[in-house]
């Protein structure tokens, strides 16, 4: 069976890092590129970007290019998404999506709270 | 990128009708040399992920009911849920993943 296994919900304060995490299992991690979702509170889905284990090609939407880093560990069947300098506007649910061209698979989401 | 605009942004319909959402995108998510949509469909309920629905277009994924359907092509694009059933009240979003992926706003599906 395939999961993903997204770590748990966050609170921080505004210029605070982060690092969040998407464990794969059931597959063949390294094949798959994996995604990250925003989804703001009440709102719609908007893609992130993409990377692929196997080789650590990265891509960023580029709205979001510089704004967060992506990586993955291929030794643990983990990816990241991580910030150096949280905003408030970083608030939101954060999902990790894989399974080819489109999302088959999704993580449970990573709540993500800053707030001063 | 190409912007998905969905219609309408929601809508009530009575248990066992017909509910039919529309997708349009700024331009054709068509392949030529495959001839295929690089359209998919997600429902999302409340407190959960997304889950896929249909995908190029028009293919529905395992386990998926067939009250579900997709049609469309090129730029124009709908899912159709027949027979609505109380579980199906969800937000849907349609995406296209012929470029960088992007989802349309969300329509969101209540019990008239």
């Amino acid at each position: 069976e395939v999961r993903l296994v997204q770590s748990g919900a966050e609170v921080k304060r505004p210029g605070e890092s982060l690092k969040i995490s998407c464990k794969g299992s059931g597959y063949s991690f390294t094949s798959f590129w994996i995604g990250w979702v925003r989804q703001m509170p009440g709102k719609g889905l908007e893609w992130m970007g993409i990377i692929y284990p196997g080789d650590s090609d990265t891509r960023y939407r580029p709205s979001f290019q510089g704004q967060v880093t992506i990586s993955a560990d291929e030794s643990i069947n983990t990816a990241y998404l991580q910030w150096s300098s949280l905003k408030v506007s970083d608030t939101a649910m954060y999902y990790c999506a894989t399974g080819g061209e489109v999302y088959k698979y999704w993580g449970q989401g990573t709540l993500v709270t800053v707030s001063s | 990128d190409i912007v998905m605009t969905q219609s309408p942004d929601s809508l009530a319909v009575s248990l066992g009708e017909r509910a039919t959402i529309n997708c349009k995108s700024s331009q054709s998510v068509l392949y030529s040399s495959s001839n295929k949509n690089y359209l998919a469909w997600y429902q999302q309920k409340p407190g959960q992920p997304p889950k896929l629905l249909i995908y190029w277009a028009s293919t529905r994924e395992s386990g998926v009911p067939d009250r579900f359907s997709g049609s469309g092509s090129g730029t124009d694009f709908t899912l159709t849920i027949s027979n609505l059933q109380a579980g199906d009240v969800a937000v849907y979003y349609c995406q296209q993943y012929y470029t960088t992926p992007t989802f349309g706003g969300g329509t969101k599906v209540e019990i008239k």
